[in-house]
């Protein structure tokens, strides 16, 4: 089946710090990658969707430019938490969506800012 | 706009006993349907979805899930359910067309008794 890994699986950092997150899709080709944010005990959250080649598209209330997408590739997605702060302390999943569009989702990055 | 209700938030099952979860959706069109599993500090793995057709779809692990359109609903089930099934369970909606967008329902935490 179609595996995505996420790198690292766990980050701390110091306050005022970035941190970047990567996604990849390993055996499968994806044009689009999402990014979820997931609090503790919550449901996923829909951050952005990221389209390879092109500017991602930021769910409203997410700020476009603390949270930095790049899709480089069709096989990487970044996500970059820039001016990091606690409140930005969560659990990030990503996603590839396939060419028959389910999504795949990777084990997911615990991302502690102290 | 789409939404998922799981209107379980935890839910208790004896080992062997048969289960059943539940998920309502909203959404305007004939909608994409999946349910997800997610293990402590893990991704989502993918159990099942439905896109058209048979309304009882089967998935991975022995579950499977019926789409009933006259309650919008797509439940999931499992004959026999085994310990190590204990883990958060998440029914999602995606958009027709190409399923780009996922909305979760808030996930029903599972604990099988032995």
């Amino acid at each position: 089946g179609a595996v995505v890994s996420q790198h690292p699986s766990r980050v701390i950092c110091k306050s005022g710090t970035s941190v970047k997150i990567e996604c990849r899709s390993l055996d499968f080709q994806a044009t689009t990658m999402f990014w979820y944010r997931q609090f503790p005990k919550q449901s996923l959250m829909l951050m952005a969707t990221s389209n390879e080649g092109s500017k991602a598209t930021y769910e409203q209330g997410v700020e476009k430019d603390k949270f930095l997408i790049n899709h480089a590739s069709l096989t990487l997605s970044t996500l970059t938490v820039t001016s990091a702060h606690p409140e930005d302390s969560s659990f990030y999943i990503c996603s590839a969506r396939s060419h028959t569009y389910e999504q795949y989702f990777g084990p997911g990055t615990r991302l502690t800012v102290t | 706009a789409q939404s998922v209700t799981q209107p379980d938030i935890h839910i208790t099952v004896s080992e062997g006993a048969s289960l059943e979860l539940r998920c309502n959706y909203s959404y305007g069109a004939t909608p994409y349907l999946f349910w997800y599993v997610q293990s402590p500090g893990q991704g989502l793995q993918l159990l099942l979805k439905y896109f058209s057709g048979d309304t009882l779809v089967q998935g991975i692990k022995g579950f499977e899930a019926e789409f009933k359109r006259s309650q919008s609903s797509f439940n999931l089930r499992k004959p026999s359910v085994h310990w190590s099934d204990a883990a958060e369970y998440f029914c999602a909606v995606g958009n027709t067309g190409t399923a780009s967008k996922l909305t979760f329902g808030t996930g029903t935490r599972l604990q099988v008794t032995l």
